[in-house]
């Protein structure tokens, strides 16, 4: 069991780029969860998978947002023209879908200058 | 939005001492939860306890819940200079987490 995985772990970006995010959750679970944290504060949840199935979006994912999860494993989380408010750490969570205790990533920290 | 309401927003204590924190939820629940997010890192769940539970116990850990109040609240006894992080606590649990804004907990070795 090798844990969540998230990649990159930083990435810094001039504002009206794209960045793509990517996490890998433990193997066997088929829930995946993308969260967005900003300084002080806790996570705030973006959107959730059930294998392919992308089951929820929060009202806080914009339509410069985008995520996918297309073989039911990995999972990307797109931003398109990047803003200085989208600056935060995501961070990616798994579980076994009936279970709710959620394994967290290592998370990818967002600058956007 | 945030669920709720971790007390204090930060702690600071010496080691060896028990640190308690507390979380205050606004909505019915089935569970809720603890994590632990040490500085700048992903989360790591601690203890879950049921709504039909009042109190749970995992080692140093100590948690209380209380439905008709709405709060739970976290001890940790004996703490460590390791024990230095941030703590959540979450409701939801099988469905998308919500979390409160944290305790910064500082132990001083």
């Amino acid at each position: 069991d090798t844990g969540v995985s998230q990649d990159p772990r930083h990435k810094i970006t001039k504002r009206g780029q794209n960045v793509t995010f990517r996490c890998d959750p433990i193997s066997e679970h088929n829930r995946l969860y993308w969260y967005r944290q900003t300084l002080g504060q806790g996570p705030e949840f973006l959107t959730y998978f059930q294998n392919e199935a992308q089951l929820e979006k929060s009202r806080l994912l914009s339509d410069r947002f985008s995520a996918e999860r297309p073989k039911g494993s990995f999972s990307t989380l797109e931003i398109q023209r990047t803003e200085q408010g989208d600056s935060a750490m995501y961070l990616c969570a798994s579980s076994l879908g009936g279970l709710p205790e959620q394994y967290f990533g290592p998370g990818t920290r967002l600058t956007v200058t | 939005s945030q669920q709720g309401e971790e007390d204090p927003q930060a702690l600071s204590i010496q080691e060896g001492e028990n640190a308690t924190m507390n979380c205050s939820y606004k909505t019915s629940i089935n569970n809720l939860q603890w994590y632990r997010q040490n500085s700048g890192r992903g989360l790591v769940h601690l203890i879950l306890i049921r709504s039909n539970e009042r109190e749970k116990h995992s080692g140093r850990l100590r948690v209380t819940l209380d439905t008709s109040k709405k709060s739970s609240s976290l001890l940790i006894t004996a703490s460590r200079a390791a024990d230095t992080a941030s703590y959540f606590c979450a409701t939801g649990g099988n469905t998308p987490l919500v979390f409160g804004k944290g305790t910064r907990l500082s132990v001083i070795a």
